[in-house]
């Protein structure tokens, strides 16, 4: 299994240009999710989704979009970059099971190093 | 804001120390969980735990939770120059019974072991 795979590693962008990262998962997980790290934060959660055609907001979806078609696949639209967006970008994923939703470990992604200017 | 809280923010200590790490969050949850960050790459799972568990080891970790005191700590025993990393705490909160399912990082605990 390749696991969670994000493209692209790197990226730079002008503002105003749009783009979209890349995650894949083939561990037929339901659960898959975007965070964002910034210099000495933590992750903040973008967006997320419990299943294909299942997305929702995170802490901060500003100036993002998400679609889930399939399970394997979960992309995140810029719309418009930002310098604001400058930041590491991760992908995760999980079982996520049950009425609770009682999830297990989150698996991440290598990460995507975006900086706009 | 994060609702987990890392403290210290920074520890600095001689390979074979133990290093403990706490964490306080500020809502019910479902579980919480503790993840490393080698410099650079993606964040891995070491434990997770659940709200109503106590204690839990995993190899020369070991991890508490408080739940009346909304805490949790980390411990890494005799500590190697290959634990140098971030560790973050992240929460599965609920409301009314309900996993919201998704986690809430806090902003990390930046562990040296030197050599």
């Amino acid at each position: 299994n390749a696991g969670v795979t994000q493209t692209p590693k790197f990226q730079v962008l002008k503002t105003g240009q749009s783009m979209t990262l890349q995650c894949a998962q083939d561990m037929n997980h339901e659960y898959m999710s975007w965070y964002r790290q910034d210099p000495g934060m933590g992750l903040r959660l973008i967006h997320y989704s419990v299943g294909a055609g299942i997305t929702d907001q995170g802490e901060v979806p500003n100036g993002y979009n998400v679609s889930r078609s399939t399970t394997e696949d979960f992309p995140l639209r810029l719309l418009s970059a930002a310098p604001s967006q400058t930041s590491v970008y991760f992908c995760a994923s999980s079982m996520g099971q049950g009425g609770y939703r009682t999830y297990n470990e989150q698996f991440f992604g290598p990460g995507t190093r975006l900086t706009v200017l | 804001s994060q609702q987990g809280e890392e403290d210290p923010q920074a520890l600095s200590i001689q390979e074979g120390e133990n290093a403990t790490m706490n964490c306080s969050y500020k809502t019910s949850i479902n579980n919480l969980q503790w993840y490393r960050q080698n410099s650079g790459r993606g964040l891995v799972h070491l434990i997770l735990i659940r709200s109503n568990e106590r204690e839990k080891h995993s190899g020369r970790l070991r991890v508490t939770l408080d739940t009346s005191k909304k805490s949790s700590s980390l411990l890494i025993t005799a500590s190697r120059a290959a634990d140098t990393a971030s560790y973050f705490c992240a929460t599965d909160l609920i409301a009314g019974g309900t996993s919201y399912g998704k986690l809430t990082f806090g902003q990390g605990t930046i562990l040296t072991v030197h050599p």
